[in-house]
């Protein structure tokens, strides 16, 4: 079975882009989940999605936004970029609507520039 | 808020010894979790916390969740340098707060 994966792996942007990360769960697995790390912060939860519908949210500003599509797969978008911004990105799927037994994609490493 | 607090932050210690690193959460829990990552890679589930007095192990890791004392350990028993790697523990509250402990940097030195 193929794991989680992430697109882009890396990514470079300057303040005041935009920008939307993808991905893909692993076949079968309903629930997404979104998580921010960074050196200052450490890991920040972001979103969890579930059939489309987003679950819960973690305490980010409105420019954090993300969807999940029928086919599972999400995308988030970081609209406005900050420095503060730049981070490892990292998504989780699972098969049911909880967080038991998370299987991480590699991440996407963003830096704003 | 939910605090979720580990110590100790590192944590240097010989193979073949045993050690505990402690989870501490600020408001009542449904939920603690455990994960591994290793240096310059993404996170690895290792452990589910569901209920009070839950005890989870998987080779030489054992987790326990205390939920009137709010806290849950990470037992090492007879260290190896394979599991050298930064855990971290995440608690989630009957409000869906889900928040991350600042993680335990983990050295194994043969």
């Amino acid at each position: 079975k193929a794991g989680v994966t992430q697109t882009p792996r890396y990514l470079i942007k300057t303040r005041g882009q935009q920008v939307t990360l993808s991905c893909s769960p692993i076949s079968g697995h309903r629930s997404v989940s979104w998580y921010q790390q960074t050196p200052g912060q450490g890991l920040q939860f972001l979103f969890e999605y579930f059939s489309e519908t987003q679950r819960n949210k973690g305490n980010f500003p409105g420019r954090f936004s993300g969807r999940q599509f029928s086919n599972s797969r999400s995308e988030m978008n970081v609209s406005t970029l900050e420095l503060g911004d730049s981070a490892l990105y990292l998504c989780a799927s699972s098969f049911g609507s909880g967080r038991e037994t998370q299987y991480f994609g590699p991440g996407t490493r963003l830096l704003v520039l | 808020e939910l605090k979720v607090e580990q110590n100790p932050l590192f944590l240097s210690m010989q193979e073949g010894k045993n050690y505990t690193i402690y989870c501490n959460y600020s408001t009542t829990s449904d939920r603690l979790y455990w994960y591994r990552q290793d240096p310059g890679k993404s996170l690895e589930s290792l452990f589910v916390l569901l209920s009070n007095g839950a005890v989870k192990q998987e080779g030489r890791l054992m987790a326990s969740l205390d939920t009137k004392a709010r806290l849950s350990t990470l037992h090492i028993t007879a260290a190896v340098h394979d599991l050298s790697a930064t855990y971290f523990c995440a608690s989630e509250n009957t409000g869906n707060q889900f928040y991350f402990g600042t993680g335990t940097s983990l050295t194994v030195i043969p």
